[in-house]
């Protein structure tokens, strides 16, 4: 099982440009996840999705989207790219709720 | 919500020393998560408990439910343990949603 794969690895960005983070996990779990990590902060939740078809917002939503229209693909879209997206994606799934969560590699992503 | 506060944010510790490092939170949880990311960047589960104490090798994670806390403590450590420890709960109760805090930055020297 090559596990959660996440592609690219890295990105620069020019503001207002878009791009689709790609998140793919071949272990049939049902939960995914896309955070964002700052430096010296801690994991941002951004969108997850509890099943094919079912998505939700999390705690930083604003300027992403998302869809999920199988289980093993989650990719997250920016639309109009900004400086204060600048970080490092990751994206995460877990079988069950309350589960242990597996990482993708994550995405660094730079807007200039 | 719940919040997160890890302790110290950064230890520096020489070989075969054991370390301990902490998380407080302030919501009722059904389980806690312990993580560890690589100076490569890559975050790995190391525990999920829900109570009383879980043992990997030299790592060993402790929760109290009542007092809200719990501490992974490290055995004989070695540099290879140098990374980012992060603590992680629900949001709330059974949460499917994580909330994650800050990190623990360790640094093992030989």
């Amino acid at each position: 099982n090559a596990g959660v794969t996440q592609t690219p690895k890295f990105r620069i960005l020019k503001i207002g440009q878009s791009m689709t983070l790609q998140c793919t996990q071949d272990m049939n779990h049902n939960y995914m996840y896309w955070y964002r990590q700052d430096p010296g902060m801690g994991l941002k939740l951004i969108y997850y999705s509890v099943g094919a078809g079912i998505t939700d917002k999390g705690e930083v939503p604003n300027g992403y989207n998302v869809s999920r229209s199988t289980t093993e693909d989650f990719p997250l879209r920016l639309e109009l790219a900004a400086p204060s997206q600048t970080s490092v994606y990751f994206c995460a799934s877990s079988p069950l709720t309350g589960n242990e969560q597996f990482f993708g590699p994550g995405t660094r992503l730079t807007v200039l | 919500k719940n919040e997160v506060e890890q302790s110290p944010q950064n230890l520096t510790a020489q070989e075969g020393e054991f370390i301990t490092i902490n998380c407080s939170y302030s919501v009722g949880i059904s389980a806690l998560h312990w993580l560890q990311q690589h100076p490569g960047g890559g975050i790995v589960s190391l525990f999920m408990l829900s109570s009383g104490k879980k043992k990997h090798g030299r790592l060993i994670a402790t929760i109290n439910i009542q007092e809200k806390h719990s501490s992974l403590h490290i055995t004989a450590s070695h540099p290879r343990d140098s990374a980012v420890y992060i603590c992680a709960v629900p949001t709330q109760g059974g949460s499917e949603k994580l909330v994650f805090g800050k990190g623990t930055k360790l640094t093992v020297n030989p």
